[in-house]
């Protein structure tokens, strides 16, 4: 089946630091990717949706200057957290659909914990 | 606005049957989704319906019913590793908007 790919799985740095998360679609090339940011014991909750060669659509809420989304081939996009402080440590989850037809299933990267001291 | 509403936590016994049912309001509909997410882990996509009925996969089966707005998820013979939450989800207009998620607890 589909695979998606994200990375790193884990990761744990400074207040203030820059972190960039990729997730790429191994075997299909996902003309739309989507973020999602999960709190323990929470649901998924939408950040963004990432289409190739456009720029990202971001949920209410969300700061796009914090949340940097680069999606630049069929295959790869980027979320960077830009000086992330604690409150922004979360479990963030990519997930990438074939094509643009909204009647296909997303299928899931594994997850980065982002732990920020 | 848009809602889904799922049990927040469900218990059966190991070998049992449990059904988690989903109801749902949303702008733009063309699918109910089911995710398994184990603790720690990501969502892991379990089925997809289209259309009205049911959809059998192995020991899971997912019903639809796009008229009443609701849907469940069918776990048959339920072992320990089933342990999990499990979310529906609708795949909309552009995206997909998450339940909640049922925990599901299952005793030897």
């Amino acid at each position: 089946g589909a695979v998606v790919s994200q990375h790193p799985s884990w990761v744990i740095c400074k207040s203030g630091t820059s972190v960039k998360i990729e997730c790429r679609s191994l075997d299909f090339q996902a003309t739309t990717m989507f973020w999602y940011r999960q709190f323990p014991k929470q649901s998924l909750m939408l950040m963004a949706t990432s289409n190739e060669g456009s720029k990202a659509t971001y949920e209410q809420g969300v700061e796009k200057d914090k949340f940097l989304i680069n999606h630049a081939s069929l295959t790869l996009s980027t979320l960077t957290v830009t000086s992330a402080h604690p409150e922004d440590s979360s479990f963030y989850i990519c997930s990438a659909r074939h094509g643009s037809d909204s009647n296909q299933p997303q299928h899931f990267g594994d997850g980065t914990r982002l732990s920020i001291l | 606005g848009q809602s889904l509403e799922q049990p927040s936590e469900v218990t059966a016994v190991e070998g049992a049957i449990v059904q988690i049912n989903c109801t749902y309001q949303t702008s733009g509909f063309y699918g109910l989704s089911w995710y398994q997410q184990h603790d720690g882990g990501a969502p892991t996509f379990l089925s997809y319906n289209a259309l009205d009925g049911l959809e059998e996969t192995g020991r899971f089966s997912s019903f639809l019913s796009r008229s009443d707005s609701y849907g469940y998820l069918l776990l048959q013979e339920l072992q320990m590793k089933d342990s999990a939450s499990y979310f529906c989800a609708v795949n909309g207009d552009d995206k997909i908007i998450f339940g909640k998620g049922t925990r599901l607890h299952i005793l030897p």
